[in-house]
């Protein structure tokens, strides 16, 4: 069983979308992340949830909307897509929000036309 | 604000070579050192860690790091690198007090020439 996944794998949309990208644990985390990797690898951390709490939001833009149903999912929501949020999304859970080795997912590699 | 660096942007070697990767960080206070990899298409995966104790950590695959506090650095390194090495390998730092929040390096590319 996958540890941390995501779907979609692929998003192809256009400027001025809506889209969603899902994750799901199984590892029973109670901290799960939201990570942007740009087109030059960097890897920045967006969001962070602790029991479906959110307790870390980088500067990231108001149309980057995250949302915990339960502790074992983290959804993203991107409102009003821009050419510049093309990039790969990570998600990665931890057992808590203290300091410990993140788990994860495979990706989501969105590209905005 | 925390950082890192990775200086070396891209490494060429050919097997069997001994690689070492270098890795400063920049943070006031106690921290948490990681080393991921990230295969071809992969998501990334924990390589070493190093929390407190023995500074020499080793890793899987036979890697392994050496935190130097003095220096700022957690150099990863390698003995006899294979083809399957091949990967983007990241840094990372968290403080030990305080949110998990993971501050990664630019990356370094190796590709191993067999």
């Amino acid at each position: 069983d996958t540890a941390v996944s995501q779907t979609p794998k692929y998003l192809v949309t256009q400027m001025g979308n809506d889209k969603s990208i899902k994750c799901e644990q199984n590892l029973g985390h109670d901290t799960m992340y939201w990570y942007k990797q740009d087109s030059k690898k960097f890897l920045k951390i967006m969001f962070s949830y602790n029991n479906k709490e959110l307790i870390i939001n980088e500067t990231v833009p108001n149309r980057f909307s995250p949302k915990s149903p339960d502790k074992a999912h983290l959804n993203l929501h991107i409102n009003s897509l821009e050419l510049g949020d093309s990039a790969v999304y990570f998600c990665a859970s931890s057992p808590s929000f203290l300091p410990y080795e993140q788990y994860f997912g495979p990706g989501t590699r969105l590209t905005v036309t | 604000a925390q950082s890192v660096s990775q200086h070396n942007h891209h490494v060429i070697l050919s097997e069997a070579a001994s690689l070492e990767l270098g890795c400063n960080y920049s943070y006031g206070g106690t921290v948490n050192l990681f080393w991921y990899v990230q295969y071809p298409g992969q998501h990334l995966q924990l390589l070493l860690k190093y929390f407190s104790g023995d500074p020499l950590v080793k890793g899987i695959k036979g890697f392994e790091a050496e935190f130097i506090k003095s220096k700022f650095s957690f150099n990863l390194r390698k003995p006899s690198v294979q083809w399957s090495d091949t990967a983007e390998y990241f840094c990372a730092v968290t403080s030990q007090t305080g949110a998990n929040n993971l501050f990664f390096g630019t990356g370094t590319r190796l590709t191993v020439i067999p």
